[in-house]
């Protein structure tokens, strides 16, 4: 298994809290991603990482801010959550970005009540 | 029309069945395809990637690529109640941007 790890791994709080979730990879890969699940909506996007400092928004970036200091973490920040962005999150990594196979973490189930 | 399109389900099929996913894609630019697997509660898993139109196949798993007509199955032989969950199909546009692009997943079914 691709040595990735998420934390925490579920988390409940409350609207206008800040929340951060982390993504940490063992694998030194370059291209590494934020994803929510919704039920009907699958996968979708939220940011994505290039390289250290690199990042760039996915199709759902609005309200959701990233960083990446050190090529093995990276993370996803809600500055105030909201009940909309209640969801389970999944990081991703890949070595040669989107043309190539990505690694996903176990996951981070938020409530946000 | 949404960039990756795939039926939701349930697709049920019987244990020793063919099950036939599809996903159409809008970016004709598109040049390699991946399916992923993900069982309830888990995170997706790759199980097949396709590069070139015709068939690729892996075990009981057979992607099929139809570049002109813009969509790529997945096949499932003999199929294993350990094969329900929900495929994720991936078309990544044009060029490596980085971004990933996935249909919304169908759920199959296998019933013993």
């Amino acid at each position: 298994d691709a040595g990735i790890t998420q934390s925490p791994r579920h988390k409940v709080t409350e609207t206008g809290t800040p929340v951060t979730l982390r993504c940490h990879q063992t694998e030194n890969h370059r291209y590494m991603y934020w994803y929510r699940q919704d039920p009907g909506h699958g996968l979708r996007l939220i940011h994505y990482s290039y390289g250290v400092k690199d990042t760039d928004k996915g199709e759902v970036s609005d309200g959701y801010s990233v960083s990446r200091s050190k090529t093995e973490d990276f993370l996803l920040t809600l500055e105030s959550a909201t009940s909309s962005q209640t969801s389970v999150y999944f990081c991703a990594i890949s070595a040669g970005g989107s043309t190539d196979t990505q690694y996903f973490g176990p996951g981070t189930r938020l409530t946000v009540l | 029309q949404k960039e990756v399109e795939q039926n939701s389900g349930p697709l049920s099929v019987p244990e020793g069945a063919i099950a036939s996913l599809n996903c159409t894609y809008s970016d004709r630019g598109s040049q390699s395809f991946f399916w992923y697997r993900q069982y309830s509660g888990k995170s997706p898993e790759l199980i097949m990637f396709i590069y070139s139109n015709g068939d690729k196949e892996d075990g009981r798993f057979t992607a099929q690529l139809n570049k002109a007509s813009q969509y790529v199955s997945l096949l499932i032989r003999d199929s294993q109640p350990s094969d329900s969950a929900t495929y994720l199909c991936d078309v990544p546009g044009s060029g490596n941007t980085g971004k990933l692009i996935f249909g919304q997943g169908t759920t199959l079914q296998v019933k013993p």
